[in-house]
């Protein structure tokens, strides 16, 4: 299968908020409400902050929220901060106990 | 302190093969699914497929199939990829990644540091 869509840089200003989308299928984003997103810094590994579209891991900020519309889920972080510039990945199940990734967004915070 | 400590660097030639091993600390090896996650050199994540080290059952994606084996040693809590017939292609980070919630657990809560691995003639 084809990666997830997802755009591959958006940006925006401390305390403003942005959306991240994850376009997808019936066949996986629009099919199942598995899915996560997790946030990415340079040379570390992924780290989970939102799963099942919408419930965040304990310890992330609720600045970070999760939604699900049809095919696309989408990532907002409202209240942006200096420390969320980083690479975001969404992640959905793609039936068949198998998993499938987005391409990514690199956000800045400017 | 839970966490998937992962083995080093390793640089291989066309035609190798590599085992990249995954050791858990903290919590139960038996009582969640392991994941393995590549990410080759400014690109994106890539799943490969998992392993239930409770049963030994996997499940890779089919661009894998035939050169990925996924085993694991229940004795000292580890678990292993092996990835044979090496290219330039496949250098890249190997992630593992601990999957939680139910059948294959869909979701990666917990990630191995990442090993480095340099396929180059």
């Amino acid at each position: 299968q084809s990666a997830l869509t997802q755009p591959r840089s958006v940006s925006g200003s401390p305390g403003q908020s942005v959306t991240i989308s994850c376009t997808g299928t019936s066949s996986n984003v629009g099919g199942y409400n598995y899915l996560s997103w997790y946030q990415q810094h340079p040379g570390k590994a992924p780290k989970l902050i939102i799963y099942d579209v919408t419930k965040r891991p304990s310890g992330v900020p609720d600045r970070f929220s999760g939604s699900k519309s049809g095919s696309t889920a989408s990532l907002t972080i409202s209240g942006l901060q200096a420390e969320d510039e980083a690479d975001y990945y969404c992640c959905s199940y793609a039936g068949d106990y198998s998993l499938l990734f987005g391409g990514g967004t690199k956000l800045t915070v400017l | 302190q839970v966490q998937l400590v992962q083995s080093g660097a390793e640089v291989k030639k066309p035609g190798d093969s590599v085992k990249v091993s995954c050791k858990v600390f903290g919590y139960t090896f038996t009582g969640y699914y392991m994941h393995w996650v590549r990410q080759a050199p400014g690109q994106g994540l890539e799943w490969m497929g998992w392993i239930d080290p409770n049963t030994g059952d996997t499940k890779y994606i089919e661009k894998f199939k035939g050169r990925v084996t996924m085993t694991r040693d229940t004795s000292i809590s580890t678990a292993y990829m092996e990835l044979t017939s090496l290219s330039s292609d496949d250098t890249a980070t190997y992630h593992c990644a601990r999957g939680f919630g139910g059948t294959a657990g869909l979701r990666n809560d917990i990630w191995g540091q990442g090993t480095v691995l340099t396929v180059s003639s």
